[in-house]
Formats: structure tokens, C-alpha cells, sequence
């Protein structure tokens, strides 16, 4: 079983709905989780970060946490087309310096 | 201009060559980290650094050579090159707090092994 499991993809959302991004992971002691976007041929960069259970909202974006259940998600709402992307999914376990991070879901967002 | 920085962007060599990634960050961050990103495989960490002087083994450090002798540099040497090394490679760095993390990547460094 791999450490952090995402959905692969392709995502297709028409734009304006809400695009759902799910992460598993399975080490329970992790602590630390977060969503980076990838476009193609670009760097990763960080959009949202979460450690507690619950939802944490940034603008259109909403990460959502389940420590009990082990799931991590990412809620895109009214999604744009440039919101077109790899979203990769990394989780940091306690006391650890390293990131680990699911093979990322692409999403596509329809005009 | 102050940021992560990587160099070269492309690289073409051959099987065999020694091959050395440059990465260089100008926030005195503490930490940086070398990943490689294949199809399939996402980011794998092959190694980072803690520290000028430190340096630690990640997923996939097997044919890399790290080395740190300025906390704002952090080259990545492929030895022999092979083409199973063909792929982009990330430099990250990072001022971790203990429970926070940001990662900031540089553009990457496209390697094509013949």
C-alpha cells in the first residue's frame, strides 16, 4: 500500500461547480498535510496547508481533514479554468522532516 | 532575484557521464530537498539536507551524490549517469517550524539520458 494514495484522474468539472479532490494516506501518527498545484511543465507551489481535523476555507478553496478515518480532500468551488492542474497531495508524519507525496490527480475544468 | 533557483533547466548527456544539478536559494532557508518527478511515481525525495553539513538519504538516493558546504547551495551529482535517470528534478528548501511546512520548488531541471 502506498503511503499517500490519490486518484490519478483525469478530473473533468464544468466550470462554476465544485471540483472534490480526495488523498488517503496511511501512516496515523501523520500530523501535518497539505495540497500543492502543479500546472503542466511548472513547479509544485503550496495553496493550502491543514493540521486538525476539520475544514480550513481560503477563498475558493476549502481543505478538508479526517485524522480518524485517514483522508485528506481539497473542495475547488465555482472552478475556473485555471484551475486546471496536477493536484498533489503531501502529508508529514510526527517528528518527520521529509514530505510524502501522492502521485497527484489531474483536474480539468470544461469552459 | 531572491527565490530557488536551479540550474541547468535542460540537460541532455549520455549513459556513463557524471552530471551535476545546481540548486541555489536566497532565504537562508535550513532545509532543502532533492526530488525526482516521473510519470506514475509522482515526487520521490532522493535526498535533503538539514543543515550545511548534513545531508540524509530520502526514497531513491541510490546513483546521487549531495553535498552541502553553503546553506544556500545544494548540488545534486549523478555519477554515472544511466537512462533510468531521465527524468525532472525538483530542489525544494524550506524554514521548518515543527509542525508547519512549506516547500518552495525551484522550476526544475529537465535531464534526458542517452
Amino acid at each position: 500500500q502506498k503511503e499517500v494514495e490519490q486518484n490519478s484522474g483525469p478530473l473533468s468539472v464544468p466550470e462554476g461547480a465544485i471540483a472534490s479532490l480526495n488523498c488517503t494516506y496511511s501512516d496515523r501518527g501523520s500530523q501535518s498535510f497539505f495540497w500543492y498545484r502543479q500546472y503542466s511543465g511548472k513547479s509544485p507551489e503550496l495553496i493550502m496547508s491543514i493540521y486538525s481535523n476539520g475544514d480550513k476555507e481560503d477563498g475558493r478553496f476549502t481543505a478538508q481533514l479526517n485524522k480518524a478515518s485517514q483522508y485528506v480532500s481539497l473542495l475547488i468551488r465555482d472552478s475556473q479554468p485555471s484551475d486546471s492542474a496536477t493536484y498533489l497531495c503531501a502529508v508529514k508524519g510526527r517528528g518527520n522532516e521529509k514530505l510524502t507525496f501522492g502521485t497527484g490527480t489531474r483536474l480539468t475544468i470544461i469552459p | 532575484d531572491a527565490g530557488i533557483t536551479q540550474s541547468p533547466r535542460y540537460k541532455i548527456t549520455e549513459t556513463g557521464r557524471q552530471v551535476t544539478l545546481m540548486c541555489h536559494q536566497t532565504w537562508s532557508h535550513s532545509y532543502m530537498f532533492w526530488y525526482r518527478q516521473d510519470l506514475g511515481h509522482g515526487l520521490r525525495l532522493i535526498y535533503y539536507s538539514a543543515a550545511a553539513d548534513i545531508t540524509d538519504k530520502g526514497e531513491v538516493p541510490d546513483g546521487y551524490v549531495v553535498s552541502r558546504s553553503k546553506t544556500e547551495n545544494f548540488p545534486l551529482t549523478l555519477e554515472s549517469a544511466t537512462r533510468s535517470q531521465t527524468s525532472v528534478y525538483f530542489c525544494a528548501s524550506s524554514d521548518q517550524g515543527f509542525w508547519t511546512e512549506t516547500q518552495y520548488f525551484g522550476p526544475g531541471t529537465r535531464l534526458l539520458v542517452l
